[in-house]
């Protein structure tokens, strides 16, 4: 079964810095990764949709990478604001039917 | 183009009451996923339709949970009887064609909470 685990939980930085968020899953046998952002009481917006056959996705100040091989991705967030504050949640798309699998999410606050 | 919309976006419960929520997909979208989040838990599968078939519906407690959605279009998640650990966010998903490779599009959410 696809375990899909992220880290840090939780991260603090200021405003202005650069970022990375860390996912990792147990099963390479992906068809895509997607990265989620969740504000409170929210539900969940798509950030980026990345192949299997891809390496990397980039829109504005994000940029998402996969290496399956090594069952990981990572979510790079350049120039943080106060903005980006929210859970962020990565989740594989397994072979067979099109369901997701999702990490427990990183809640990130970026202080001003 | 309209998001996927959900009903009600909040509902408290005691035990043991019955519970309905209704989500609307993008227009034209085949494939309708039910999710349930617990808090500080990532979303979970509950039930996945391809149309008005079920595709997976492995991690659904059917002892008290039942979904349908009899024209392919909207559909309803039921609970009966509710129990405490079922308070939870109920997120609807949707996508085109249902293919391993779409991009799952979500609702807002209800948020459900047992007493």
């Amino acid at each position: 079964k696809q375990e899909v685990t992220q880290i840090p939980a939780a991260l603090s930085v200021p405003e202005g810095e650069n970022l990375v968020l860390n996912c990792s899953f147990t099963d390479s046998a992906i068809y895509n990764l997607q990265w989620f952002r969740q504000d409170p009481g929210k539900g969940l917006t798509s950030l980026l949709l990345i192949q299997s056959s891809q390496r990397e996705q980039t829109s504005g100040r994000l940029n998402a990478s996969l290496d399956k091989s090594s069952g990981r991705s990572t979510l790079y967030i350049a120039a943080s604001q106060p903005g980006d504050s929210a859970t962020y949640l990565c989740a594989v798309g397994g072979t067979g039917a099109n369901n997701l699998f999702f990490g427990t999410g990183t809640r990130l606050t970026v202080i001003p | 183009e309209a998001g996927v919309a959900q009903s009600p976006r909040y509902k408290i419960i005691e035990k043991r009451q019955s519970v309905a929520f209704w989500c609307n997909p993008i227009s034209g979208h085949a494939t309708l996923y039910w999710y349930q989040q617990i808090l500080g838990q990532g979303p979970k599968l509950l039930i996945q339709f391809q149309n008005n078939g079920v595709v997976d519906d492995s991690q659904l407690p059917k002892d008290r949970f039942s979904a349908e959605r009899l024209k392919g279009v909207d559909s309803t998640l039921k609970i009966q009887p509710a129990k405490l650990e079922d308070s939870a966010v109920y997120l609807c998903a949707s996508s085109s064609l249902g293919l391993a490779v779409d991009e799952q599009y979500f609702g807002p959410g209800t948020r459900l909470t047992v007493t």
